[in-house]
């Protein structure tokens, strides 16, 4: 079973350009995250897709950051303009997105992919 | 936002010795999710707990979810090499919105 893929893998970029990044999740998981995660510290959720609806973008810095998933599959995550503080690693990760007494307990596993290591100058 | 304490914060043992890690966080979680993390990759999966009190183990790992639902630990029995990395534990609630620490960096003397 193929992992999550993402692109590029690297992007160096000066402050107050744009920068995009893409993900494809597992094939039939219909939840995707997007994730923030700097130098010495946990990835912290972004963004939060079932299908192509959003579940919660409540960390999300909406001014500057924009996300979609429009058809269900892939997602784009979006900086414009970026800022020194944008300098992370940006993960994306997909589960299943189960329903009912597997959402209650949490037991939808994310998988993670490689993520996107980003370098704002 | 919510804050799991994490600790110690970098470990650097003997290959073959056992190693503890713990998580605690000031708000009760429904799962504790202990992932690794290597250099350039995404955090993987190691072991998930569901239930106040359980202890689980995968190989030479062993976790419990704390009974006051506020933490969790992770054992690593003999060490070695290939078990360096960076170990998050992460609590979860309804709706499966994970919240990390900040992690343990793990190395091994061999």
């Amino acid at each position: 079973e193929a992992g999550v893929a993402q692109s590029p893998r690297y992007k160096i970029i000066e402050k107050r350009q744009s920068v995009a990044f893409w993900c494809n999740p597992i094939s039939g998981h219909a939840t995707l995250y997007w994730y923030q995660q700097i130098l010495g510290q946990g990835p912290k959720l972004l963004i939060q897709f079932q299908n192509n609806g959003v579940v919660d973008d409540s960390q999300l810095p909406k001014d500057r950051f924009s996300a979609e998933r429009l058809k269900g599959v892939d997602s784009t995550l979006k900086i414009q303009p970026a800022k020194l503080e944008d300098s992370a690693v940006y993960l994306c990760a997909s589960s299943w997105g189960l329903g009912g007494l597997a959402g209650v307990m949490g037991t939808d596993t994310q998988y993670f992919g490689p993520g996107t290591r980003l370098t704002v100058l | 936002g919510q804050q799991l304490n994490q600790s110690p914060q970098s470990m650097f043992i003997q290959e073959g010795e056992d190693v503890s890690m713990n998580c605690t966080s000031s708000s009760i979680f429904n799962t504790w999710l202990w992932y690794k993390q290597d250099p350039g990759e995404g955090p993987v999966l190691l072991i998930a707990l569901y239930k106040a009190g359980e202890l689980t183990s995968n190989g030479r790992l062993t976790a419990q979810f704390g009974i006051t639902r506020k933490d969790s630990f992770l054992n690593i029995s003999a060490s070695i090499p290939s078990d360096v990395g960076i170990y998050f534990c992460a609590g979860q609630r309804y709706g499966n919105k994970l919240v990390f620490g900040a992690g343990t960096i793990l190395r091994v003397k061999s």
